[in-house]
């Protein structure tokens, strides 16, 4: 069965230092691995998304993620935190291979970049 | 270039009544997701559909609850004898493809009293 793993509910960082939210992943099969931010009383809006090839994605407003396959990660990053991305970060994923198109969703990292 | 437009945005019925939701996607895109968000939770996949046909319904309870997206117009979520526990946030998602990133709109707030 696929599951997803946010093990942080929220992360607090300093405005113009690097962040990182992580996520690991369980697919049986090859996974289809997205990262999504929702802002309060909004949808979702996609940030990035791995299906194949290079193992580091970049993304909107200036977010990358690497996927790992060796340790099943897809950790969000930034090299330089604004405060304007505080939200509540979801990771998803689907097996590629299992006939199924059900999409799961992690239970959100709450990110706060303080001034 | 319009989104993904969820209606009603608010909607309370009271326990034993209908509900039914409204999602119209982004135009061009033949996929759709209805998910649903407990307050502090993730989202939980409900069902998956294409024009006219139910792919993936896996994640919708198997009673009172049902979806379409017909032909013509908006995709429907119906939750027939709302409880008290239908009470939620539910999300619609359109998508060009199905390994393609979703589009999500606004969110249909249900509140059962």
């Amino acid at each position: 069965a696929q599951s997803v793993a946010q093990p942080e509910d929220q992360v607090n960082v300093a405005e113009g230092n690097p962040l990182t939210v992580k996520c690991t992943y369980s697919v049986s099969g090859n996974p289809y691995l997205f990262w999504y931010v929702q802002y309060p009383n909004r949808g979702l809006q996609f940030l990035l998304k791995y299906i194949t090839g290079d193992n580091l994605v970049k993304g909107s407003y200036g977010f990358e993620a690497e996927f790992n396959k060796s340790q099943t990660s897809f950790h969000l990053k930034k090299p330089s935190a604004l405060v304007s991305d505080s939200a509540l970060y979801f990771c998803a994923v689907r097996d590629g291979n299992s006939g199924t198109y059900k999409y799961i969703f992690g239970t959100g990292t709450r990110l706060k970049v303080l001034a | 270039n319009a989104g993904v437009m969820q209606n009603p945005r608010h909607l309370v019925r009271r326990r034993g009544q209908e509900a039914r939701l409204r999602c119209s996607p982004v135009k061009g895109h033949s996929h759709v997701y209805w998910y649903r968000q407990l307050p502090e939770e993730g989202l939980k996949f409900m069902v998956y559909l294409q024009k006219e046909n139910i792919i993936d319904e896996s994640g919708m309870p198997k009673e009172r609850f049902s979806a379409e997206f017909p032909k013509e117009g908006p995709s429907i979520l119906r939750i027939q004898q709302v409880v008290r526990g239908d009470s939620a946030a539910y999300f619609c998602a359109s998508s060009p493809s199905d390994s393609q990133e979703q589009y999500f709109g606004p969110g249909t707030r249900l509140t059962v009293t």
